[in-house]
């Protein structure tokens, strides 16, 4: 079946300094993914930070921008410089696919930016 | 508005107690799913309906049930609750499953405690 791999949390950071955070993918339903970042805030729930349908595309938001990379099938997150308001649970997903169109998700990683 | 809604948002039950956790959306989405998080799991897919009465299940379906009546509206029904049922429950819903690349909005979450 499909699967997400991500860098396991928590990953700590201070203000100003750069993020990446890991996602690669194992697609078998599909041969290319609709690629997605999630985040979830304190106390929200989840919602969509950014989106690449094509392969060799960059999304962009808030910020953060992920290349999806059909050779390296990843997906990674960065960002440049973070934010203490940054802090939150990141997860990578591909879109529904397969008979049944389940969305795929990654376990999550946590960023927690220091002041 | 884009909303999905959860009701109620903190539940606490005893143990062979009956649960009922409702989800409604105000988007027209065909497609919607109910999902458990837990530390160190990520989510984990409980059911996905593709419309009014038309429900499948997802990874971990097993003690639980659920109901749409109407395209809006999406039940997660807990009979005889368990301590190992203890979690945060997202209810998500996407427009159709005609496109893997539509977004799943969530709600805020549910927190049950079975005791």
């Amino acid at each position: 079946g499909d699967s997400v791999t991500q860098t396991e949390g928590p990953v700590t950071v201070s203000e100003s300094e750069s993020l990446i955070i890991n996602c690669t993918y194992s697609a078998t339903s599909i041969a290319y993914p609709n690629l997605f970042w999630y985040v979830r805030y304190p106390g929200e729930g989840l919602q969509l930070l950014l989106k690449v349908i094509t392969a060799g595309q960059k999304g962009s938001s808030r910020g953060f921008e992920a290349t999806y990379n059909k050779e390296t099938t990843s997906f990674h997150l960065q960002k440049a410089s973070v934010q203490e308001s940054d802090s939150a649970v990141y997860y990578c997903a591909l879109g529904p696919s397969g008979g049944n169109y389940k969305p795929t998700f990654g376990k999550g990683t946590s960023l927690v930016v220091h002041p | 508005d884009m909303k999905v809604t959860q009701m109620p948002r903190y539940l606490i039950k005893r143990m062979g107690e009956n649960v009922l956790l409702e989800c409604g959306q105000d988007m027209s989405h065909e497609t919607m799913y109910w999902y458990r998080q837990d530390p160190g799991l990520g989510l984990q897919l409980i059911y996905i309906s593709y419309d009014v009465d038309s429900n499948s299940e997802g990874d971990i379906p097993k003690g639980y049930r659920v109901s749409r009546k109407k395209r809006e509206h999406f039940s997660l029904i807990l009979d005889s609750a368990k301590t190992n049922q203890t979690s945060v429950y997202f209810c998500a819903s996407s427009l159709s499953r005609a496109n893997s690349g539509n977004t799943l909005y969530f709600g805020e979450g549910s927190r049950l405690i079975v005791v």
